[in-house]
Parts: C-alpha cells; sequence; structure tokens
C-alpha cells in the first residue's frame, strides 16, 4: 500500500531555515500537503502543492516536489518559536479521498 | 473563519460501550471524513462520506463502527463496542469537493478502559 516517510525530530536555533523532508511511495499522487498540529490541537492545514508543480511558495513557507524520486520538503525561512509544532506530510492518489499521512516531524525552536 | 468542531474533546468509556463521537463539519462542505491517531502512530483514514452515503473506508472501519450525519450539522462516528485498542485521537475532516483540501477538527481523545 502507499506509505509516507519523515523523519522524527528537528532541532534548528531560532532565525534560521528549517527543512522537514518527506518521501512517499505512491506514483499516483496528486496532492501533497503540510499540516501542523501544536500540542493539544488539531491538524491545521499550512499548504499543499500539485503533482504537476515542483515549487509553490507562501510567505515564509517553500514546498519542493522532486516528483521522479517522490520526495516533499518544507522549508520554513527564519522559524520563530511558535514554529515549533509537529509536521505532517500527507498524500492523496488519483481518485482516493483518503489522506496517507507520514509520522511526522517535531520541530524544535531554540530560543 | 470557519472550522471543524468536534465534541466532546475527551471521552473516557468502559471497554464493550458504545460511544458516539459528534464533529460540526464547515458549513457549505459536502464531503465529511474520520481519521484517528494511535499515541505515538501516524494519522490513518477510517471512513470518508458524502451525499449520505460511505463513498470510501479503511481496513479498520469494521462492522463495530458506524457514520450517520443525523441532521444538517452534524456528523457523528459510533462505535459500538470499544475494545481497550480503540483508544486514540480521533480527527474529524471535511472539505467542499471530492479533491479538495480536508479540514480538520481539534480531535476528541477517547481512552477505553
Amino acid at each position: 500500500g502507499e506509505d509516507v516517510e519523515q523523519s522524527l525530530f528537528l532541532s534548528v536555533r531560532e532565525g534560521d531555515s528549517s527543512v522537514i523532508n518527506c518521501t512517499y511511495t505512491d506514483s499516483s499522487s496528486t496532492y501533497l500537503y503540510w499540516y501542523k498540529q501544536e500540542p493539544g490541537a488539531g491538524l491545521q492545514l499550512l499548504t499543499y502543492i500539485f503533482s504537476n508543480m515542483d515549487m509553490k511558495q507562501d510567505q515564509r513557507l517553500t514546498v519542493l516536489l522532486n516528483k521522479k524520486d517522490k520526495h516533499l520538503s518544507l522549508r520554513i525561512a527564519d522559524t520563530q518559536t511558535g514554529d515549533s509544532a509537529i509536521y505532517f506530510c500527507a498524500e492523496a492518489g488519483t481518485g482516493r479521498r483518503a489522506l496517507t499521512f507520514g509520522s511526522g516531524t517535531r520541530l524544535q525552536v531554540q530560543p | 473563519e470557519p472550522e471543524v468542531t468536534q465534541t466532546p474533546s475527551h471521552q473516557v468509556t468502559q471497554m464493550g460501550q458504545e460511544v458516539i463521537l459528534r464533529c460540526v463539519p464547515i458549513s457549505n462542505h459536502l464531503y465529511f471524513y474520520w481519521y484517528r491517531q494511535i499515541l505515538g502512530q501516524k494519522v490513518e483514514f477510517l471512513v470518508s462520506f458524502y451525499n449520505n452515503e460511505i463513498s470510501e473506508k479503511s481496513e479498520i472501519f469494521d462492522d463495530q463502527f458506524s457514520v450517520e450525519r443525523p441532521d444538517g450539522s452534524n456528523f457523528t462516528l459510533k462505535i459500538r463496542s470499544t475494545k481497550l485498542e480503540d483508544s486514540a485521537m480521533y480527527f474529524c475532516a471535511s472539505s467542499g469537493g471530492p479533491l479538495d483540501t480536508q479540514y480538520f477538527g481539534p480531535g476528541t481523545r477517547l481512552t477505553v478502559l
């Protein structure tokens, strides 16, 4: 079945850039998403990218998609302590509504 | 900004009891979903629902589970006879169209004793 993998933990200093990586196996993935989960809260949609794009920028967030390698990354510029959270990569394949999630990357921002 | 809401935020129940988890999707959305996240594990898809029917379900969504849209605003997940392994965070989501972005609620933490 489809699988999405992420590294579990990333620690950066405030003001640095953070890069969170994700790999997926489903070659029919059409939509790829990044969700953020703060402690005790739900899943907040951060951004998404269609599979026919290779980059999307939204303020401090840059998403890069390498479809050949099935690799997705989320770059957060000028990382702030408020960015500390768990970041989930998720994908949906052609015709499927079910999202397949990665295990989440816990981002810790050191002041 | 419209959001998905879920009640209760935390439900504790005894094994074998029935529980109903409630969700109010975003008002103009037509597609509804349930996911769950067992502590320390990935978020897993359970079921999607459209036009008063289940449109997709996972292997997890067995006969113990059911979903319903009892009125124009609520969307519920019922677990008939809870097991210890049903303990998890349950997330409701909704979307405007079948492939539109899914917006998630804050989750209900279910603890089965």
